[in-house]
Parts: structure tokens; sequence; C-alpha cells
């Protein structure tokens, strides 16, 4: 069973089409939930990092939340410059190792 | 900004090769990763490091080995090439475990293809 699950695995909108991202994550103890960019045949680029719940950050379009199960990446009025697969990573509180579970991705694309 | 560096955009290797994919990094950071990426597996990881010299198995390290002589430079060996190991492989980089903002920071990968 996947520790980190994205949905959707894709999502089509049309420019100026709000819409949200989900990542829901099942460790037992959260240090960490990270969202990442990647765009067609690049290495994912950081977004933001979200420690408690309750926790919001934004950047242009962009808006990332946290709760205790799940972390939404909400986008206002896309572009078609917002195409890309957006990625999600946990990292476990226990344990002692920091290293991040990456969820699937979701792929998104804007029509103009 | 940091800048992680990998050797090849695109390799094409045969059945049986030794392979060597290089990282480096610019940030003095602590620890490196070798990811691969598949379409619908998402990153899994192969092997990661913390220090010089030290090295830890991931999720999925059969048939791969690494090497860090120097803390900039992480590399992932393909001891025999197989076409199962037909893959995106993305190298990253972090800060020390405990610091403030664990972000790991990306090459641009290597398109790897076994023939």
């Amino acid at each position: 069973e996947d520790q980190v699950t994205q949905s959707p695995e894709a999502l089509r909108l049309q420019e100026g089409e709000s819409s949200s991202l989900n990542c829901s994550y099942t460790v037992s103890g959260l240090r960490g939930l990270f969202w990442y960019r990647q765009d067609p045949g690049k290495g994912p680029e950081f977004l933001f990092t979200l420690y408690s719940a309750g926790e919001e950050k934004e950047k242009e379009r962009l808006k990332a939340t946290l709760t205790k199960k799940e972390s939404f990446l909400h986008i206002t009025a896309p572009k078609p410059e917002d195409s890309a697969t957006y990625l999600c990573a946990v990292q476990e509180a226990s344990g002692g190792s920091y290293i991040p579970t990456f969820g699937r991705g979701t792929s998104l694309i804007v029509h103009p | 900004d940091v800048k992680v560096t990998q050797s090849s955009r695109y390799l094409v290797k045969r059945t049986g090769e030794k392979v060597f994919l290089e990282c480096v990094q610019d940030m003095d950071h602590e620890n490196m990763f070798w990811y691969r990426q598949d379409p619908g597996l998402g990153l899994r990881l192969i092997y990661f490091s913390y220090d010089v010299k030290m090295k830890e198995k991931g999720d999925i390290p059969e048939g791969y080995s690494v090497s860090r002589e120097k803390k900039e430079r992480f590399s992932l060996i393909l001891e025999s090439a197989s076409t199962n190991q037909t893959s995106m492989y993305l190298c990253a980089s972090s800060q020390i475990q405990g610091a403030t903002n664990e972000k790991l920071f990306f090459g641009s990968g290597t398109q790897l293809s076994v023939l």
C-alpha cells in the first residue's frame, strides 16, 4: 500500500478553470510535506514545504494547504504555462530516516 | 542557486555493458540521492548517501551500485546493464538531515536506453 497517494492521475483544464490536486498520506508522524513541479524532460523543482496541519503556502496561482491526512494544491485561474506534473513527497518523523517518499504525481494540462 | 549537474542528458547502451552515471552538486550538500522515474510508477529511490564514502540502499538497489569518493560527486553504476533498466535517472541533493528546509534539488535527468 502506497504511503503517498496523489489524485487525480491526470487533469485537463481550460485556461482560467480553477481546480485542486490532492495528496493523501498515511505516515504515522509527519515531519514535512513537499510539493514539486516537473516539466517534461526535466528534473522536479521545489514549490512548497508544509509542516503542520492548518498551514498554507502561496506562490502566484498556486496555494498549498495541509490537514492531518492530506494536502491540496489549489490552482486558481490556471494558464497554459502551469501545465506540468506535480509531485507530492512526505517525510516521516519517526524511524530516524528523513528520506522523503514520493507520490506518483498528477499530470496537469491547461488548454488555452 | 544550487546546481545539480548530471553528466549526460541521453545515453544509449547495450545489454551487458557497464554504465556510469555521474552527478555533481555545487552547494556543499551532505545528502545525495539517485532515483529512477518510470511512467505510472513515479520516483523510486535507488541509493542515497549522507556523507563521503557512506551509502545506503533505497527501495530498488538490485542491479545498481554507487560511489561517493568526494562530497560533491555521487556516481551510479550499472554493473551489467539490462533492458529493464531503461529509464529516466534523476540525481538530487539536500542539506544535512535536521536542517530547517530539507527540500531536494534535482538534476535535469539522464534518459538511459539499454538495447
